[in-house]
């Protein structure tokens, strides 16, 4: 089905530990982001991607790593995880380069570090 | 710096009654686009409607509305005849003309809708 989909849906992780957050679309979209939603703080913008091979920080990119070889995956990598890491990390795609595009967004990752 | 602020961090309404969640905003922009999500309890963040600052005319999206007020840099959302479906965390967001091909929004921390039946 198109769309866009993140694995896993849970992770449970330790303190120290990498872990790699998927995220996969099939409309073939030319921008990517990976946002982190945590209470009180609505979303924000950890790292996009405007094309294969091209990535830039956004708010909050400290502690994460991403990568696009491909532009129908996004992988984001939390490269020592901390438990202020903890929170919901959503994965976003959009289709043409302007800014009234609507993002169209995964079902999210619940990733807690321990 | 732009902000995007929701006062209200819940809301109840009787189910087909209608309820208006607020959001206010900060920008120097004098072009830009604003945002309503839904957020259910799938997590899933959907697209409610969304407004160009250029058009006067309020955005309409079925039962969704918006009152759009840019001198006074308000942009609520109305929902008539409430349903179940609609309970939700809604969330407003800000998106400015791209700069340095930073294509940001700028989200507020949401207000939580609870539809009694």
């Amino acid at each position: 089905d198109a769309g866009i989909t993140q694995s896993p849906r849970y992770k449970i992780t330790e303190t120290g530990r990498q872990v790699t957050l998927m995220c996969h679309q099939t409309w073939s979209h030319s921008y990517m982001f990976w946002y982190r939603q945590d209470l009180g703080h609505g979303l924000r913008l950890i790292y996009y991607s405007a094309a294969a091979d091209i990535t830039d920080k956004g708010e909050v990119p400290d502690g994460y790593v991403v990568s696009r070889s491909k532009t129908e995956n996004f992988p984001l990598t939390l490269e020592s995880a901390t438990r202020s890491q903890t929170s919901v990390y959503f994965c976003a795609s959009s289709v043409v380069d302007s800014y009234n595009s609507p993002l169209h967004f995964g079902n999210g990752t619940r990733l807690t570090v321990t | 710096a732009q902000t995007v602020t929701q006062s209200q961090p819940e809301m109840s309404v009787q189910e087909a009654e209608t309820v208006t969640l607020s959001c206010t905003y900060d920008t120097s922009e004098s072009d830009y686009y604003l945002f309503w999500y839904k957020q259910p309890p799938s997590r899933q963040m959907i697209l409610v409607i969304r407004q160009e600052a250029y058009k006067q005319q309020n955005a309409t999206e079925n039962r969704f509305s918006v009152n759009f007020q840019k001198a006074a840099k308000s942009f609520s959302l109305k929902i008539s005849d409430s349903q179940l479906g609609d309970a939700a965390m809604y969330f407003c967001a800000l998106r400015n003309p791209p700069m340095d091909s930073n294509y940001q929004l700028i989200w507020g921390a949401g207000t939580k809708l609870i539809i009694k039946p």
